[in-house]
């Protein structure tokens, strides 16, 4: 079974310009995360979906990120423009069931984003 | 407002020792606590996980603790080797009307075991 898979996996942008990071969760897995870590910080939730509807995107910090997941499937997040605070590490993770006990995340490996 | 505090925020262990990993949390309602394991370059991996009914659950070298009253669990590793060099995240999540949830995570203890 493959993974949860995040493209690009390094990205180094200035201060302004777009980025758009893509995930591809495990096939089969309707709920879909987004989370980030800020340089050695917590990681914090941004959003979730279900299949291909935004079930809570209270932890998305901002108008400048925007999240879709097309069909239900794949998944972007656009940050438009960049600013330096956006700097830091972007997991995406999914899961089967919405309760995780009975239905862990599973997380890809990550994209770093540099804004300088 | 942290909801999940982490210590220590580094911890260095000789090969053999127990690695002790603590996390407080304050909101009663979360009814999920898991750990996750990260290794450099990868993403965080579930570890183990306990719910707040039991006081205890080990699996194989891993333990977590859990302290409802004092709002406090935490990890322990047994036999600690250099394999389990790595950041470990502490997780808490509460289950919202509607059936989703969201982990709330610590800000992670980075590990080193020497041998």
């Amino acid at each position: 079974e493959a993974g949860v898979t995040q493209f690009p996996s390094h990205s180094v942008i200035e201060k302004g310009q777009t980025v758009t990071l893509r995930c591809d969760p495990i096939s089969g897995h309707d709920n879909l995360y987004w989370y980030r870590r800020v340089m050695g910080k917590e990681i914090k939730f941004l959003l979730h979906f279900v299949k291909e509807s935004k079930q809570d995107e209270s932890g998305m910090p901002n108008n400048r990120f925007l999240a879709e997941r097309t069909g239900g499937t794949y998944s972007t997040l656009k940050v438009q423009p960049a600013e330096l605070e956006d700097s830091g590490v972007y997991f995406c993770a999914s899961s089967q069931e919405i309760q995780p006990y009975n239905s862990p995340l599973h997380f890809g490996n990550g994209t770093r984003l540099t804004v300088t | 407002q942290q909801q999940v505090k982490q210590s220590p925020q580094s911890l260095i262990v000789q090969k053999g020792g127990i690695s002790i990993i603590n996390c407080a949390y304050e909101n009663t309602a979360f009814d999920y606590f898991p750990w996750y394991q990260q290794f450099p370059g990868k993403g965080p991996a579930l570890l183990i996980a306990i719910r707040p009914d039991v006081s205890e659950k080990k699996e194989g070298r891993f333990t977590i603790s859990f302290n409802k009253s004092a709002k406090q669990f935490s990890l322990h590793i047994m036999d600690s080797q250099p394999g389990d060099s790595a950041t470990y995240f502490c997780a808490a999540s509460k289950t919202f009307s509607g059936g989703y949830n969201k982990l709330i995570f610590g800000a992670g203890t980075r590990l080193a075991v020497h041998p």
